[in-house]
């Protein structure tokens, strides 16, 4: 199958830094990218859409200026978390879909960042 | 609203059968995922249904009964690396992802 690559896979700062987070697709294009965001024994929480060469669509109730995406190319999205709190540490997720938005194509997960926030 | 039905937890012996079962209330429907998740890792594709019926894979099958907003995942043969959580995820109208909080899945020998 497809694969998608994240990374860090873990990080750990300060209060108040900020922490980019990378998610490529190493052998195919993804118009579409996913960012998630999951606590403990709990589900994955879409966070944002990310769409290449547009700005995100966010999920209600996800700040815009602290969770910072960028889609550049067809196989880069990255997420910052800006000024980031020990609210912030959770476990996060990018996925991509082959094919346009709208496919019902199979999402290929990265392998997750945990981020603990001291 | 948007709502998944997954039992929490089951546990099972090695070597048997087991069948996690999933109901669904979505606003449109563009089929049905289930996804695996190991402790500390992301999800990884199992299967995919949008028509009704049953799907065979291997040791795992899903089946769907989109009339009854229901779908089953069965896992056969058992392994102790079966042990994950199993994530039931339809897709809505808009083609987004419901996601549960999954099933998680204790394997014995």
């Amino acid at each position: 199958g497809a694969v998608v690559s994240q990374h860090p896979s873990w990080v750990i700062c300060k209060s108040g830094t900020s922490v980019k987070i990378e998610c490529r697709s190493l052998d195919f294009q993804a118009t579409t990218m996913f960012w998630y965001r999951q606590f403990p024994k709990q589900s994955l929480m879409l966070m944002a859409t990310s769409n290449e060469g547009s700005k995100a669509t966010y999920e209600q109730g996800v700040e815009k200026d602290k969770f910072l995406i960028n889609h550049a190319s067809l196989t880069l999205s990255t997420l910052t978390v800006t000024s980031a709190h020990p609210e912030d540490s959770s476990f996060y997720i990018c996925s991509a879909r082959i094919g346009t938005s709208g496919d019902t194509g199979e999402l290929f997960f990265g392998e997750g960042s945990r981020l603990t926030v001291l | 609203g948007q709502n998944i039905d997954q039992p929490t937890e089951m546990t099972a012996t090695e070597g048997a059968i087991v069948q996690i079962n999933c109901t669904y209330q979505t606003s449109g429907f563009n089929g049905l995922f289930w996804y695996q998740q190991h402790a500390g890792e992301a999800p990884t594709f199992l299967s995919y249904n949008v028509l009704d019926g049953l799907e065979e894979k291997g040791r795992f099958s899903s089946f769907l009964s989109r009339s009854k907003g229901y779908s089953y995942l069965l896992l056969k043969e058992l392994q102790m690396k079966d042990s994950a959580s199993y994530l039931c995820a339809p897709m809505d109208s808009n083609y987004q992802l419901i996601w549960g909080a999954g099933t998680k899945l204790i394997i014995k020998p």
